[in-house]
This record gives structure tokens, C-alpha cells and sequence, in this order.
């Protein structure tokens, strides 16, 4: 059974750094194909996508955010982390990590973020 | 990036009712699109991949269709836990992106 599980500060200030970290179980990123993304979501507003490893770490990041943003993974400790830096109120959201795995049918490989973790709310507030 | 663009952003419906969710992108992504449903306070789920292939344990009520730029989510006989938001995703290129989001209230 594959399980993710967001962690991190719930509050962080204006202009601090914010760390998530991702620890999954059921799957390793040592195999191919398996990648993890990391998606928010502000209050009342879109799902947004932030980032992503594969599990050759090639890394991806969202354009808006690119400059803020850094993924790494530890395949040892099946961790995933995201930091965030120069936090703004703006950033307050729920942030989810999701395994974005391939399906295939016919000649291709079709990906799709099909396990989520439960989320971890954070606060941008001084 | 390619933009998506779904529509309606809300609808009201009642149990039993047919209901149709619309998604377009701003440049063609074959079938390369996913579809998402969140309730509130929960992780979105996965209901649809492909832009037609049902994800495993979702109920056949669902179905999506399209190609190119015009995609749809259909769900032939709404149920009561169906009221939610519904979110469209092309996974055609990086960054993936995602709709605005369409809320089915009663």
C-alpha cells in the first residue's frame, strides 16, 4: 500500500525559509518511472503545482516560483523535501506531496498524480 | 505554460441529475489530461487519467472524453457524496497544470 505524509511548521514569518518534508512508504524512488510532486492549495483559490523529483533526479519546478523553490529526495529514508524561501503571506495554502505515477495503454505512458498525502496547512503570518 | 480553462466555475445540481464538466487548454495536449475530484478539507483524488480511463475502485457513473484542446467529465447519475470540486490537469508537458476548479453544490 503506498502512503505519503506531509510534514512541517504550521506558522512560519514573512521572509522565512519553509522546509516540508515528504516520507512515503509502498514505493521507491529508486525505481523508474516513479516520480513525486508537491502541489498546493490556497484557501479558496486553485490547485497549484510546485515541483517535482524523479526518481533518476531530474528535478522540475513550477515557472512562477522556480527562483524560491528546491526539491531533493533522500532514497534511503523514502523522504522527499521541498523549501520554499521568502515567505509571504500570499503563500499561505495547504501543501500536498502526491506520487505521480505512469499508466500505460496502447503505445504510451499516460502520468497521473494518483496518491496524495492528507496535506499540511501553513500559515504565513508575523 | 498551457493554460486550462474549465467551465462552469460552479453548478447546482440534485442527486440523480446528469451533469457535464468542461475543460479547454490553451494549446493541444492530445489526451494527455487527468481528471480530479476534492472535497473540502480532503487531498484530491484521482478519478480519471488518459482524458478517458477510469482509475481504479472509481464508480462507472464518471466518464471522461476528448482530445486536442476540448475535454469533458461527465457524471451520468450525481450521488451525494459526488458534491465536490472538480479540477482538470494536462500532464502533456512540465510544468503540469491545472484548471480553476468547478464546485457541483446541491
Amino acid at each position: 500500500q503506498v502512503t505519503l505524509k506531509e510534514s512541517g511548521p504550521a506558522l512560519v514569518k514573512p521572509t522565512q525559509t519553509l522546509t516540508l518534508t515528504c516520507t512515503f512508504s509502498g514505493f521507491s524512488l529508486r525505481t523508474s518511472g516513479m516520480r513525486v510532486s508537491w502541489i498546493r492549495h490556497p484557501p479558496g483559490k486553485a490547485l497549484e503545482w510546485l515541483a517535482r523529483i524523479d526518481w533518476d533526479d531530474d528535478k522540475f519546478y513550477s515557472t512562477s516560483l522556480k527562483t524560491r523553490l528546491t526539491i531533493s529526495k533522500d532514497t534511503s529514508k523514502n523522504q522527499v523535501v521541498l523549501t520554499m524561501t521568502n515567505m509571504d503571506p500570499v503563500d499561505t495554502a495547504t501543501y500536498y506531496c502526491a506520487l505521480d505515477s505512469s499508466k500505460e495503454r496502447g503505445n504510451y505512458y499516460y502520468y497521473a498524480m494518483d496518491v496524495w498525502g492528507q496535506g499540511t496547512t501553513v500559515t504565513v503570518s508575523s | 505554460d498551457i493554460q486550462m480553462t474549465q467551465s462552469p466555475s460552479s453548478l447546482s445540481a440534485s442527486v440523480g441529475d446528469r451533469i457535464t464538466i468542461t475543460c479547454r487548454t490553451s494549446q493541444t495536449i492530445r489526451d494527455f489530461l487527468n481528471w480530479y475530484q476534492q472535497k473540502a478539507g480532503k487531498a484530491p483524488k484521482l478519478l480519471i487519467y488518459g482524458a478517458s480511463s477510469l482509475q481504479s475502485g472509481v464508480p462507472s457513473r464518471f466518464s471522461g472524453s476528448g482530445a486536442g484542446t476540448d475535454f469533458t467529465l461527465t457524471i451520468s447519475s450525481l450521488q451525494p457524496e459526488d458534491f465536490a470540486t472538480y479540477y482538470c490537469q494536462q500532464s502533456y508537458t512540465t510544468p503540469p497544470t491545472f484548471g480553476q476548479g468547478t464546485k457541483v453544490e446541491i
